[in-house]
Formats: structure tokens, C-alpha cells, sequence
């Protein structure tokens, strides 16, 4: 069965540094590939998506993910992370033939420091 | 532009009692729907689905229902609530059936069960 492993469910770093968030998908098939984010309270908001092309997307508030298939990943990253950042991402997949349903991971908790 | 609502925001219900939450989708026709839950540490769960008028696919065995009477509608029920229904529950939608849709979110409900 399809599934998607977000390591770490909480992750914090300091205003300014790096954001890395790991996603990993196990599946014999390519995939489509989202990230979104939630903040607090609220529903889900996409922050990026890969389909077919280019592995290395561009979303909104500046992060990015690079697929890699030779390691089924398509971890988020943003190169420096603001208050605002913080909050719960989910990465998700989703294939061919699967009336566009999602599979979710477990969602990684961002904090941002001061 | 396209909005999605859901009602109510949040709701405490003892167990037992009956359930009807509501998702409504603004400016587009024929939507494919979805309903998740959310419970805590246990990241999004597909719940339902639904194509069109009338046609539900379950993905999940609970005691947890859908209908969509209208085109823009669906609606999540239950007879007799569970303290494990507990949760916060998101309503999306997308434009078509296709894997690689962005599926859009409404707000939530979030629902204690006492």
C-alpha cells in the first residue's frame, strides 16, 4: 500500500535559518507530489505541487521541494525561515486512476525561534 | 472566484447524538468533493468522496455517512455518535477528477464528542 513518512513531527529552528522538511513516499508507481500548510485553527492551504516536468518546484512564501525518485522523496525546504513560517506542514500524494485522493503523512509542527 | 464553506465552526455533542455537518463550494459547477478527518497525531484521513449528484464512494468502514443533494452540496452524518469521532473535519474540492488537481479546503469543524 501506498504511503507517505514525514520525519519529525516537530521540527524548530531559529528566525533566519534553513527550513528542511523531509517527506518520503513508498510506492512502485511516480506519484503526484503536494505540500501544503495549515495554521492553526484552519484548513489546508497548497503550497506547492509537483505533476510532470521540471523536479524542482517553486511555491508560494518561498520554499521549494526537489523530487527525487531514485530516493522517493520531495523534501520542502526554504533557504530562511520567518515567524510567519510557523505552523503544520503535510506532504501528500496522490496517483493515476485514484479520483485525485489524497494520502496524507503525518504532518511536521514548525516553530520558529526568536 | 471559487469559495468553499463548512459548518458549523466547531461543535461539542454527547455520544450517541446525531451528527450533520455541512460543506457548500461557491463559483464553480460540478466539483468533485471530499471530507477528511483530522485527529490529533494521526495526520488527514480520506473519509468520503464524491463525483457528483448522488454518488459517494467510501474510502473508510465507521459509523459515518455522506450524501451530496445538490451539485455544490455534501454533507456528513451520523446517527449515533462515537467518542472516537472526535476531530477536526475538512471538506475540499477540486475542479476535475484528475490526480494531479489541487484540491482546495474549506475552514473545518472542529467536533468533541463528550
Amino acid at each position: 500500500a501506498q504511503s507517505v513518512t514525514q520525519l519529525g513531527s516537530h521540527v524548530s529552528v531559529s528566525e533566519g535559518a534553513l527550513v528542511l522538511l523531509r517527506c518520503n513516499y513508498s510506492s512502485s508507481v511516480p506519484p503526484y507530489l503536494f505540500w501544503y500548510v495549515q495554521y492553526p485553527n484552519q484548513g489546508l492551504q497548497l503550497l506547492l505541487k509537483y505533476t510532470t516536468g521540471a523536479t524542482l518546484v517553486k511555491g508560494i512564501n518561498g520554499f521549494e521541494a526537489e523530487f527525487k525518485k531514485s530516493e522517493t522523496s520531495f523534501h520542502l525546504t526554504k533557504p530562511s525561515a520567518h515567524m510567519s513560517d510557523a505552523a503544520e506542514y503535510f506532504c501528500a500524494v496522490s496517483y493515476t486512476g485514484s479520483q485525485g485522493n489524497l494520502i496524507f503523512g503525518k504532518g511536521t509542527k514548525l516553530s520558529v525561534k526568536p | 472566484s471559487q469559495t468553499i464553506h463548512q459548518w458549523p465552526a466547531t461543535l461539542v455533542q454527547p455520544v450517541g447524538s446525531p451528527l450533520s455537518l455541512e460543506c457548500t463550494v461557491e463559483g464553480t459547477s460540478n466539483p468533485n468533493l471530499y471530507w477528511y478527518r483530522q485527529a490529533a497525531g494521526r495526520g488527514l484521513q480520506l473519509l468520503f468522496y464524491s463525483v457528483g449528484i448522488g454518488q459517494i464512494s467510501s474510502e473508510v468502514p465507521q459509523n459515518l455517512s455522506a450524501s451530496r443533494p445538490q451539485d455544490r452540496q455534501f454533507i456528513l452524518s451520523s446517527k449515533k455518535l462515537l467518542l472516537s469521532d472526535s476531530g477536526f473535519y475538512l471538506c475540499a474540492w477540486t475542479r476535475l477528477a484528475g490526480a494531479q488537481e489541487t484540491q482546495y479546503f474549506g475552514p473545518g469543524t472542529r467536533l468533541l464528542v463528550l
